[in-house]
């Protein structure tokens, strides 16, 4: 099976502007989860869907945002983008619960905020 | 907080050597997960030990649960120059009514070769 993709791999903006990362699940994978991780805060929940509704959601401002589609795909979105919102943003895709068994991670999307 | 955290921070030592890490927790989890991050790159899974569970092996790798004392730890034996990453625990626990996985900053291990 092919693993957990995200694209894009980089991306640079500047603060004010939106930003939309999507992450494609390991077929058959109907649990998604996001994290942000920095130097500073290490490895941060965002949130976890399943079948297409957000299952559990981390501290994070409503700035960021997600959905799921039918078909398993998500996409994340960050609005109004702040310097500190640079950090690399895992995605990870488990069979029906992060928790209880192996979550797969995609590469990340390395993102830089000027 | 519940978040894990992973004893020591950095930790160098020679291909062939043991290399053991630590992970301690506060309150009582349902699972402790061990992750490993090549630089800049995804996570990957290592082992998933329950609460029920005191040792688990995989190849070169032991994990240890105590939940007397709420640690964990990670040992790679004959440790290899490509097992230079960083190890994250994550813990499995329940707040709230729901379930939470937090994860540790974890251990930065560099071999040499």
């Amino acid at each position: 099976k092919a693993g957990v993709t995200q694209t894009p791999r980089y991306l640079i903006k500047t603060r004010g502007q939106q930003v939309t990362l999507s992450c494609s699940p390991i077929s058959g994978h109907r649990s998604v989860s996001w994290y942000q991780q920095t130097p500073g805060q290490g490895l941060q929940f965002l949130f976890e869907y399943f079948s297409e509704t957000q299952r559990n959601k981390g501290n994070f401002p409503g700035r960021f945002s997600g959905r799921q589609f039918s078909n398993s795909r998500s996409e994340m979105n960050v609005s109004t983008l702040e310097l500190g919102d640079s950090a690399l943003y895992l995605c990870a895709s488990s069979f029906w619960d992060r928790s209880q068994e192996t979550q797969y991670f995609g590469p990340g999307t390395r993102l830089l905020v000027l | 907080s519940q978040q894990g955290e992973e004893d020591p921070q950095a930790l160098s030592i020679q291909e062939g050597e043991n290399a053991t890490m630590n992970c301690s927790y506060k309150t009582s989890i349902n699972n402790l997960q061990w992750y490993r991050q090549n630089s800049g790159r995804g996570l990957v899974h290592l082992i998933l030990i329950r609460s029920n569970e005191r040792e688990k092996h995989s190849g070169r790798l032991r994990v240890t649960l105590d939940t007397s004392k709420k640690s964990s730890s990670l040992l790679i034996t004959a440790s290899r120059a490509a097992d230079t990453a960083s190890y994250f625990c994550a813990t499995n626990f329940l707040q709230g009514g729901s379930e939470k996985l937090v994860f540790g900053k974890g251990t930065k291990l560099t071999v040499n070769p």
